[in-house]
């Protein structure tokens, strides 16, 4: 089966570093993408990792690596409107599905 | 910047009756997406559909459900026969082609069946 495991939860304090982790197991693997959910919102991508390594947008980094079938989202300086949910998802090389992860729910503390 | 625009952003709906979900994607985007997510749960691939025609669909996306793009800007998802666990947000998306990353997502519409 198709599978992507990710904390529940998060919990951090603004201004410090979180990361949230996902491995996954596909029939194929197309690509590890991340997105963020706020309550009630629609999901806004924030990265892609097509291979191995780290790739940085700002304060939002992610990484993959293949062989271990894991990746993970390293947010820094945390701010109070990073509270959100955070998704990692994977394309099947064979159809056009995202497979997507469970969610995890980033709390920031002040 | 552009936007995938919903309508409604909530339906309330009697459960055996008919709802049609509508969707106006980005203008230049090919692909087109259906999604959903049961409250507090993730988010699950319904349809996907290009070029006038479904290219994938999940086993959620039975003969209850269809789409359709009636013309050049609508991208609706009909579902016949509302059931309670259709209860859910459900979310359009568009891509320029056949990507693998950065789906624009509508903001959504609440459907629920009462």
């Amino acid at each position: 089966g198709q599978s992507l495991e990710q904390p529940s939860e998060v919990t951090a304090v603004e201004g410090a570093i979180v990361q949230i982790n996902c491995t996954y197991q596909t029939s194929g693997f197309y690509g590890l993408s991340w997105y963020q959910q706020h309550d009630g919102g629609a999901p806004t991508f924030l990265s892609y990792n097509a291979l191995d390594g780290l790739e940085e947008t700002g304060r939002f980094s992610s990484f993959l690596s293949r062989s271990d079938s894991y990746g993970y989202l390293l947010l820094q300086e945390l701010q109070m409107k990073d509270s959100a949910s955070y998704f990692c998802a994977v394309r099947d090389s064979t159809n056009y599905q995202l497979i997507w992860g469970a969610g995890t729910k980033l709390i920031i503390k002040p | 910047e552009p936007e995938v625009t919903q309508t409604p952003s909530h339906q309330v709906t009697q459960m055996g009756q008919e709802v049609i979900l509508r969707c106006v994607p980005i203008s230049n985007h090919l692909y087109f997406y259906w999604y959903r997510q049961i409250l507090g749960q993730k988010v699950e691939f319904l349809v996907s559909f290009y070029n006038n025609e479904i290219s994938e669909k999940s086993e959620i996306f039975d003969d209850q459900f269809s789409v359709e793009r009636p013309d050049g800007s609508n991208f609706t998802l009909k579902i016949r026969s509302t059931k309670l666990e259709d209860s859910a947000m459900y979310f359009c998306a568009s891509s320029v082609e056949e990507t693998n990353y950065g789906y624009t997502f509508g903001s959504g519409t609440r459907l629920t069946v009462v």
